[in-house]
């Protein structure tokens, strides 16, 4: 069955360094995700992707943050600067059509030290 | 939906039903989902049911949707050490923004042997 695969499993990083999270979508679906899990927390929405720009985004999603489709397959997450708070478990995920279920991949867990 | 709940904790012995509740908050979801979390793993998709629908059964799980109540449940008859999980239910943040997932908070089940 064809998933969404994610690189690397694990990232550790210093405070004020940038990151860029890798996602490889499923081939035929056309939305992209990232949500994001603090530890303890919820898994929170980040943004969507669509036809090559960002068709919503939450709160979290501010200056720090962008994404990227760079060729026909990587979707990514990048991450200027990052904070202590950043720490978490990020989510790529992808859908066929916008109303479709969501994949998710395994997630990167991030560490920001 | 701004809010989706979930108690945090079952246990079952091996071989019983396994219930899994959750209230949500937006009675115009389209869709509601199921997601399973295993130790160190992604977010699997379980199942999902449509909003006008009462009812859904696909081998061992059983969604039930109480609209009036915005209540939601996950059986797992004859529950199995494999199903021990996190389990998220997750519904639309609203019918405009189908893409945008709220997560509940997840349920941790436990299955005893």
């Amino acid at each position: 069955e064809p998933e969404v695969t994610q690189t690397p499993s694990h990232q550790v990083t210093q405070m004020g360094q940038e990151v860029i999270l890798r996602c490889v979508p499923i081939s035929n679906h056309l939305y992209f995700y990232w949500y994001r899990q603090i530890l303890g927390q919820k898994v929170e929405f980040l943004v969507s992707f669509y036809n090559n720009e960002i068709s919503e985004k939450s709160e979290i999603f501010d200056d720090q943050f962008s994404v990227e489709r760079p060729d026909g397959s990587n979707f990514t997450l990048k991450i200027r600067s990052t904070k202590l708070e950043d720490s978490a478990m990020y989510f790529c995920a992808s859908s066929e059509i916008g109303d479709s279920p969501l994949h998710f991949g395994n997630g990167t867990r991030l560490t920001v030290t | 939906g701004e809010d989706v709940e979930q108690s945090l904790f079952l246990s079952v012995r091996e071989g019983d039903s396994s219930v899994i509740n959750c209230t949500y908050t937006d009675s115009s979801s389209t869709y509601l989902y199921w997601y399973k979390q295993e130790p160190g793993a992604g977010l699997q998709l379980l199942t999902y049911i449509f909003s006008n629908m009462d009812m859904k059964q696909d081998q061992r799980l059983t969604v039930l949707l109480n609209k009036k109540d915005k209540h939601l449940s996950l059986r797992i008859a004859d529950t199995q050490t494999g199903d021990s999980a996190i389990y998220f239910c997750a519904e639309p943040q609203s019918p405009g923004s189908a893409r945008q997932l709220t997560f509940g908070s997840g349920t941790q089940l436990t299955v005893l042997p």
